[in-house]
């Protein structure tokens, strides 16, 4: 069983549609992060989480330490958000930044 | 301009040559790392590094080596490029950063690599 798993694997959505893309962990952690990997291949860091929600624009990350569950949701998507999101853990004993253990990602695709 | 940056974009080996994908970074990060990625799964570690002269191995670390003599560079080497090399590799930097902080990671843009 991989220690980060996330879900779905795969989502389409309608344009406009709020989005919600889940993430559970099995390892104790220091630090969350949700990732963006563009159809080009670029990774670009959204968030880092240790406890709460941030939010930045239309993404919204929050976390619960106490489930090992964090979910990341897009308000009002657009056919630019599609990509694919990845979830990394890094695992207590290290830095927020150290040896990431990370999810196989969700693939989203916004249709128009 | 500020950033990381990756080279190759693109290669191709032979069986048993051996090549250095360059990572740079100028925003003064200590932490620097190799991952790679293969269809069907995520990202692993190779090699990283939390400041000049300092490395480790990370998961996958069998087949390559690296070194980190500047804070600047952090160069990972193929010996002997095996079919099994054959991947997308990132090079990450970041401040070795506190989890509350809203310090992020850098990625470089990716090298695809096919062994032969």
């Amino acid at each position: 069983k991989n220690e980060v798993e996330q879900s779905p694997q795969n989502l389409t959505a309608q344009e406009g549609e709020f989005i919600t893309i889940n993430c559970s962990y099995s390892v104790g952690i220091s630090a969350l992060h949700w990732l963006q990997q563009h159809p080009g291949g670029g990774i670009v860091s959204l968030f880092m989480l240790s406890s709460g929600k941030k939010k930045h624009g239309r993404l919204i990350a929050t976390i619960n330490i106490q489930e090992k569950h964090s979910s990341l949701h897009i308000t009002a998507s657009h056919p630019r958000d599609s990509a694919v999101y990845i979830c990394a853990v890094a695992p207590l004993g290290g830095g927020a930044t150290n040896k990431l253990i990370f999810g196989t990602g969700t693939l989203l695709a916004v249709q128009p | 301009n500020a950033g990381i940056t990756q080279t190759p974009k693109f290669q191709v080996l032979k069986t048993g040559q051996s090549m250095t994908l360059q990572c740079a970074q100028d925003m003064n990060h200590e932490y620097m790392s190799w991952y790679r990625q293969d269809p069907g799964m995520g990202l692993r570690l190779i090699h990283y590094s939390v400041g000049a002269g300092i490395t480790d191995q990370g998961e996958v670390p069998n087949g390559y080596n690296v070194s980190r003599s500047t804070t600047e560079d952090f160069p990972l080497r193929l010996l002997s490029a095996a079919p099994s090399q054959t991947s997308v590799y990132f090079c990450a930097s970041s401040y070795v950063a506190r989890p509350w902080s809203n310090e992020k990671l850098f990625f470089g843009s990716g090298t695809q690599l096919s062994v032969l």
